[in-house]
């Protein structure tokens, strides 16, 4: 079955240290998205990427960094230059060229990193 | 920059009646897209609908409607026959229809969706 998977869902990490969240597409998607979610403030963009080996800072970058080497993947390091990293974080993707480029997003499960 | 509002942290509705969820938008663009995604207790989001601002016409999917108002910058979601499984978190999205803004959607803070027996 086509679909966006991400790993781990439940993530733990210490201050200090980096982590790494997985998001592989296999539905043949261009662009891929990394979202932040917090309690009371929706989603909020990270980084995106419309072409492989090229991605553009979102709204709240700082303290985060991407790689696109492959077009299905698209993993979010959260650095520990980042200060409140606990949160969800949601990873999508699209068609960006016609005729499917519709504009909607695809989205992962989640996975919910916890600072201890 | 674009900013999309909900002004209705929670609703509420009984079962088999109608709600209506609030969504105002700005934008300076002509040509956008306006989407309703749901996000159950698994936190999956699920798109509900989705409009194109250059048609007139509004949006329909079975038991969810729009009601898109381009120079009100208004677009409301209405849930007829409201069924448990609607309960969810309800999020308003905006997103620019080209360019190199494509696909980066900006959300409302969402509304919450009880529903009742």
């Amino acid at each position: 079955d086509g679909g966006i998977t991400q790993s781990p869902k439940y993530l733990f990490r210490k201050e200090g240290q980096n982590v790494t969240l997985s998001c592989e597409q296999n539905l043949n998607h261009d662009a891929m998205y990394w979202y932040r979610q917090d309690p009371g403030q929706g989603l909020r963009l990270i980084y995106y990427s419309q072409i492989v080996n090229d991605f553009q800072k979102g709204d709240i970058a700082e303290g985060y960094s991407v790689s696109r080497e492959k077009k299905e993947s698209f993993p979010l390091t959260v650095t520990s230059a980042q200060k409140n990293p606990t949160a969800f974080y949601l990873c999508a993707s699209t068609y960006r060229r016609a005729p499917l480029n519709t504009g909607e997003l695809f989205f992962g499960e989640g996975s919910r990193l916890t600072v201890l | 920059a674009q900013t999309v509002t909900q002004s209705q942290p929670e609703m509420s509705v009984q079962e088999a009646e109608t709600v209506t969820l609030s969504c105002t938008y700005d934008t300076s663009e002509s040509d956008y897209y306006l989407f309703w995604y749901k996000q159950p207790p698994s936190r999956q989001m699920i798109l509900v609908i989705r409009q194109e601002a250059y048609k007139q016409q509004n949006a329909t999917e079975n038991r969810f409607s729009v009601n898109f108002q381009k120079a009100a910058k208004s677009f409301s979601l209405k849930i007829s026959d409201s069924q448990l499984g609607d309960a969810a978190m309800y999020f308003c999205a905006y997103s620019d229809a080209g360019g190199t803004s494509y696909g980066k959607l900006t959300f409302g803070q969402g509304t919450i969706l009880t529903v009742h027996p």
